[in-house]
């Protein structure tokens, strides 16, 4: 079963306006991690979130995790056109594997 | 210290040709991830893989494809006798052990792979 996955599939907000995507998971897990794609590139990591926090900062980024209803949000504040990307969660199954999610595919109007 | 390398970058093969996929861990990673990403959707894994051993391929189709991680040199994925449908960018990430609690991933660039 997908372990991650996020809402909404697709976002278009216009450059400066704040974005907010959601993850939910199924299984326990004792991280959570979100990564960013650009069209037709890499992945890059952006955070790492621990089960035993609720909430971390990094920049313009703020992502919020919530064991009890085995879901994650990621906001990313003051959007810019170079935002523009595909978003996705990832947690860890046994042996390190990451189980992704289907991904937000974010667009940034400018 | 480099990252996670990968070649080709891109790779176009004709149907019922073989692929070979590189993968460099960074340096001191002993832990080398495979993951398939098709069109418009997210990363599944395949293989998972310590020097010389296959540690988990559970991600793996049953034919055509396998993977190797040999002492010396990098993490090789094979797939042979290509078929459109394994059109898809591959990606690789390495750990410097186990990945989990406390050790990322660090993902390469991937290989796109496009059959004709």
């Amino acid at each position: 079963s997908q372990q991650g996955e996020e809402d909404p599939q697709a976002l278009s907000i216009q450059e400066g306006e704040n974005a907010t995507m959601n993850c939910s998971y199924k299984t326990s897990i004792n991280n959570l991690q979100w990564y960013r794609q650009n069209s037709g590139r890499g992945l890059v990591h952006l955070i790492l979130i621990r089960s035993n926090e609720r909430e971390k900062h990094s920049g313009r980024l703020r992502v919020t995790l919530d064991t009890s209803k085995k879901s994650s949000s990621l906001l990313i504040t003051a959007s810019r056109a170079a935002d523009t990307a595909s978003y996705f969660c990832a947690t860890y199954s046994q042996g390190g594997k990451l189980i992704f999610g289907q991904g937000t595919e974010l667009s940034v109007k400018p | 210290n480099a990252g996670v390398m990968q070649n080709p970058r891109h790779l176009v093969r004709r149907r019922g040709q073989e692929a070979r996929l590189r993968c460099s861990p960074m340096k001191g990673h002993s832990h080398v991830y495979w993951y398939r990403q098709l069109p418009e959707e997210g990363l599944k894994f395949m293989v998972y893989l310590q020097k010389e051993n296959i540690i988990d391929e559970s991600g793996m189709p049953k034919e055509r494809f396998s993977a190797e991680f040999p002492k010396e040199g990098p993490s090789i994925l094979r797939i042979q006798q290509v078929v459109r449908g394994d059109s898809a960018a591959y990606f690789c990430a390495s750990s410097p052990s186990v990945a989990g609690n406390y050790n990322e991933q660090f993902f390469g660039p991937g290989t796109r792979l496009t059959v004709l």
